[in-house]
């Protein structure tokens, strides 16, 4: 299984700005997923970043608010803009395994005042 | 469309027993794959148990097992003489093929509190 770093681990940002979250894989793939869970809630694709491509996002999500970078095989950048409470939320990126499976990173908790 | 539905919002279960968590799914796809994954209080996703649709066997992982009815489309988690560190939510989820890839949708989940 793949190892997945997620950086910031946490962070509480002021409404209105911006935060990128960086993903970081131990091995090559070629697909990245962004997950993001609102408190109490399940997850929720964002959007699946491939290299080399532009990231195809989810029905309710869009690329003004999430910029997704994706400059190699191993890296990938998901940015939430011009944030608000409601984005309070844990950000997850994963990487695909065997058979559809999926490894995650430890996440990333944001707290937006 | 496909959807995943977990109908217990929260488990109790005493140490050593058995517990069974419930998922039923929709899909029209006629390949798909089957996951549980347990998120502790700290957020990770553990990644448990999988269960490919074209599988005979029912899926076993150590204390987990998963009782697999495809004609009723289930995919019931089963846990093994339950201990304290158990105590976790637990999500079903499935995957979902588009041109983009093959990603994953979930259930709503469920709260499982272990007992001394």
């Amino acid at each position: 299984s793949a190892v997945i770093s997620q950086k910031p681990s946490r962070d509480i940002c002021q409404r209105g700005t911006s935060l990128t979250i960086q993903c970081q894989v131990d091995s090559q793939v070629t697909m990245m997923f962004w997950y993001r869970q609102q408190p109490g809630q399940s997850l929720t694709l964002i959007a699946t970043a491939n290299q080399g491509s532009e990231a195809t996002y989810e029905s309710g999500f869009v690329i003004d608010k999430f910029p997704i970078s994706r400059p190699n095989l191993t890296f990938s950048t998901l940015t939430v803009s011009n944030m608000s409470p409601e984005d309070s939320s844990i950000y997850l990126c994963s990487v695909q395994g065997l058979a559809g499976s999926q490894y995650f990173g430890p996440g990333t908790r944001l707290t937006v005042t | 469309a496909q959807k995943i539905t977990q109908t217990q919002p929260g488990m109790f279960v005493q140490e050593k027993e058995a517990v069974t968590l419930d998922c039923t799914y929709d899909t029209s796809d006629p390949s798909y794959g089957l996951f549980w994954y347990k998120q502790p209080s700290s957020g990770e996703m553990i990644f448990l148990i999988y269960q490919g649709s074209y599988d005979q066997q029912n899926a076993t992982e150590g204390r987990y097992s998963l009782n697999f009815q495809k004609a009723r489309k289930s995919a019931n988690l089963v846990i093994s003489a339950s201990q304290l560190g158990d105590s976790a939510m637990y999500f079903c989820a499935m995957t979902r093929h588009n041109q983009a890839g093959t990603a994953l949708i979930f259930g709503k989940g469920t709260t499982l509190s272990v007992s001394s």
